[in-house]
C-alpha cells in the first residue's frame, strides 16, 4: 500500500525550530517528487516546498524562504522540512504529498497525487 | 501577487449537477497551467480528483469531471451524492517561479 506518514510537528515557541519528517512506504520513493503543503486553521491549502527525485530544485514558496529548508533522504526513503524562525502564521496543519509520477520522455502532469494525514504544527508562547 | 478565486460556497441538490470554477487574478486558466482538483472533508486529509484539466484519477467516480470553461477551470459533478459534501481545491501550476498555487477553496453542501 502506497503510504505517507508525517511526524515531527508540535508545540513550538515563536522564533523557536522543527523538523518535520515524512516516510514514505509502498512506492519507490527515488522517483518520485515531493511536496510540503499546509493548512492554517479554518483555512485553505498552500503549497510550501518542493524538491526533484534526486534531491535537486528545492523551491520554496516566498513567505518561507530564507526559513525553511527542504530534503530528502533517498536511502531512508524520507523526506523532510526544517523549520526556523517559525511565527505564528506558519501554524497549520503540515501535509506531505507525492507528486504524479514522471520520468525523461514522460509528460509531468503537475499535480499531487498522494496525500500524508498531516502532522500539526503550533506556534504560540 | 498571483491569486486563485474559488467561488466560496455551493449547493447541489441530491442527484443535481453543479460545476465548480477555478479563476485567476489576471489572465485566463488553460491547460498550460495543469489545473488539478482535490476534494477534502473535515479532518482530513485532500484526495486527489482530477489532475491536467480532465483526468480523473484513480479510483475516482466517473461522475466527477474537469473541463476549461471559458477562461476558468472547472469541475463538474453529475448526479451528487450526499458524501460529495466536501471541501473542493483546485490546484494550478504557475511556472518555474511561482510554481503552484491553490484556490480558496468551494464548500459544497448537498441538500
Amino acid at each position: 500500500e502506497v503510504q505517507l506518514v508525517e511526524s515531527g510537528g508540535g508545540l513550538v515557541q515563536p522564533g523557536g525550530s522543527l523538523r518535520l519528517s515524512c516516510a514514505a512506504s509502498g512506492f519507490t520513493f527515488s522517483n518520485y517528487a515531493m511536496h510540503w503543503v499546509r493548512q492554517a486553521p479554518g483555512k485553505g491549502l498552500e503549497h510550501v516546498s518542493s524538491i526533484a527525485s534526486d534531491g535537486g530544485s528545492p523551491y520554496s514558496v516566498n513567505s518561507v524562504k530564507g526559513r525553511f529548508t527542504i530534503s530528502r533522504d533517498n536511502y531512508k526513503n524520507t523526506l523532510y522540512l526544517q523549520m526556523g524562525s517559525l511565527r505564528a502564521e506558519d501554524m497549520a496543519v503540515y501535509y506531505c504529498a507525492r507528486e504524479g509520477y514522471y520520468a525523461w520522455g514522460s509528460p509531468r502532469y503537475y499535480y499531487m497525487d498522494v496525500w500524508g494525514k498531516g502532522t500539526t504544527v503550533t506556534v504560540s508562547s | 501577487q498571483t491569486v486563485v478565486t474559488q467561488e466560496p460556497s455551493f449547493s447541489v441538490s441530491p442527484g443535481g449537477t453543479v460545476t465548480l470554477t477555478c479563476a485567476l487574478s489576471s489572465g485566463s486558466v488553460s491547460t498550460s497551467y495543469y489545473p488539478s482538483w482535490y476534494q477534502q472533508t473535515p479532518g482530513q486529509a485532500p484526495r486527489t480528483l482530477i489532475y491536467s484539466t480532465n483526468i480523473r484519477s484513480s479510483g475516482v467516480p466517473d461522475r466527477f469531471s474537469g473541463s476549461i470553461l471559458g477562461n476558468k477551470a472547472a469541475l463538474t459533478i453529475t448526479g451528487a451524492q450526499a458524501d460529495d459534501e466536501s471541501d473542493y481545491y483546485c490546484g494550478l501550476y504557475m511556472g518555474s517561479g511561482i510554481h503552484w498555487v491553490f484556490g480558496g477553496g468551494t464548500k459544497l453542501t448537498v441538500l
